[in-house]
């Protein structure tokens, strides 16, 4: 069974501070998502990364898969109160498919 | 135009009744999608619609579930005999054709069963 660990469950920063969320498996995937989910909502795509190495950044969130394609990191800068919510790491099955594996989500709340 | 929709909201049902989750998938998508999210948890894949077709109903955890999508627009997620372990979020998604294209999700229906 595939399965995606996040890490840290839980983090609560000030508004200003650095952070790094991570989504680990010992299963590859052929491509890896992030996705935010804020209460009462679905989850909203971030970003979808494909190749091992590869870096993507949004704005102050920059997103890397690993080179093996088991792991990756979503670190975000200077953290702001509109950053709250739950970050979820989805891994696809196999190329093409529609089918992902969900992590169980870091739930991030920033304070002001 | 408007997102995926999901109706009702909330639903709270007593054990062993029958209820009926309603998924409006942004029009023109193809392809329609039916998670479970538990508490604490990401979500879970249960079935997949390719038109009016289940193209993959793997995740489906018993025969207790069953999902429809008549005229492949609308879809209804139909679980029987509701038990107390079935309460989750239940998130409806839809993409363009399916595939690797974005998934977007709808609020959820958060089913409460006593």
């Amino acid at each position: 069974t595939q399965l995606l660990e996040q890490s840290p469950q839980f983090l609560s920063i000030q508004e200003g501070e650095n952070l790094t969320v991570y989504c680990n498996s010992s299963s590859v995937f052929s491509s890896l998502q992030w996705y935010r989910q804020e209460p009462g909502e679905g989850p909203v795509l971030l970003v979808t990364v494909v190749t091992g190495g590869e870096v993507k950044k949004l704005k102050r969130l920059t997103f890397q898969f690993g080179d093996a394609r088991k792991d990756s990191s979503l670190h975000i800068t200077a953290a702001q109160t509109g950053d709250t919510g739950l970050y979820l790491c989805a891994g696809a099955v196999d190329s093409g498919t529609y089918k992902y594996i969900f992590g169980t989500g870091t739930r991030l709340k920033v304070l002001a | 135009g408007a997102g995926v929709s999901q109706t009702p909201s909330n639903k709270v049902t007593e054990k062993g009744k029958y209820v009926e989750l309603r998924c409006d998938p942004i029009s023109g998508h193809t392809a329609l999608y039916w998670y479970r999210q538990s508490l604490g948890q990401g979500p879970e894949f249960l079935i997949y619609f390719q038109g009016t077709g289940a193209a993959d109903d793997s995740g489906l955890p018993n025969d207790r579930f069953f999902a429809v999508r008549p005229e492949g627009s609308v879809s209804t997620l139909k679980i029987q005999r509701t038990e107390r372990g079935d309460s989750a979020v239940y998130l409806c998604a839809s993409s363009r054709t399916g595939g690797r294209d974005e998934q977007f999700f709808g609020p959820g229906t958060r089913l409460t069963v006593l």
